[in-house]
């Protein structure tokens, strides 16, 4: 079984439309990350959790919300979704007792039209 | 501001050996990370340099020199399966990856 999994896998929606992408792990990480990756672009950090009540804002957060629901739930809202948030998202797990490598999900790939 | 640069696509022969380079400016530097990210997947991890010096992991191996700013990723024996973006990231002095473009490699026959 995956350690970090991410629902859905692709997601096809409409402009204004409120979506929300899922990323569980089972590695027992205590930071958990958002990212978003365009072509020619490096990943961008949207929202990082450093624990259940530690939210912080990435690069890049506008538009975007999240919600550490659990130690092992991490998920990022498009409150109202644009074309321009047409990309592939990744989810990511960290152990602060590490040196902090970064374990990715699968990623979902997401298509505002 | 905090910039990672490296090239943007690379060829090289099956068999061969082939560096990727990194050079980087940031806030604070707690490490550097290589990750390999084959074509719609996601990135996964190769190595971590912290200290100067080269970091040696089977075929693949990684060099930091924190007063240059500057690592590269050194991959021997060349596979087709290696064909794939590498990612070179910085963690800062806030403990975030700040992420390069990634070098597509391609590897010819």
């Amino acid at each position: 079984d995956a350690d970090v999994t991410q629902t859905p896998r692709n997601r096809i929606t409409k402009t204004g439309k409120r979506i929300m992408l899922e990323c569980s792990q089972t590695k027992g990480h205590d930071r958990m990350y958002w990212y978003r990756q365009d072509p020619g672009l490096g990943l961008r950090l949207i929202y990082y959790s450093f624990d259940v009540k530690d939210i912080n804002k990435g690069e890049i957060s506008d538009g975007y919300s999240v919600s550490r629901q659990a130690q092992a739930k991490f998920s990022l809202s498009l409150e109202s979704a644009i074309p321009n948030q047409t990309a592939l998202y990744f989810c990511a797990t960290s152990d602060s007792t590490d040196y902090n490598e970064q374990f990715f999900g699968p990623g979902t790939r997401l298509t505002v039209l | 501001g905090q910039n990672i640069d490296q090239p943007t696509e690379m060829t090289a022969t099956e068999g061969a050996i082939v560096q990727i380079n990194c050079t980087y400016q940031t806030s604070g530097f707690n490490g550097l990370f290589w990750y390999q990210q084959h074509a719609g997947e996601a990135p996964t991890f190769l190595s971590y340099n912290v200290l100067d010096g080269l970091e040696e992991k089977g075929r693949f191996s990684s060099f930091l020199s924190r007063s240059k700013g500057y690592s590269y990723l050194l991959l021997k024996e060349l596979q087709m399966k290696d064909s794939a973006s590498y990612l070179c990231a910085v963690m800062d002095s806030n403990y975030q990856l700040i992420w390069g473009a990634g070098t597509k490699l391609i590897i010819k026959p």
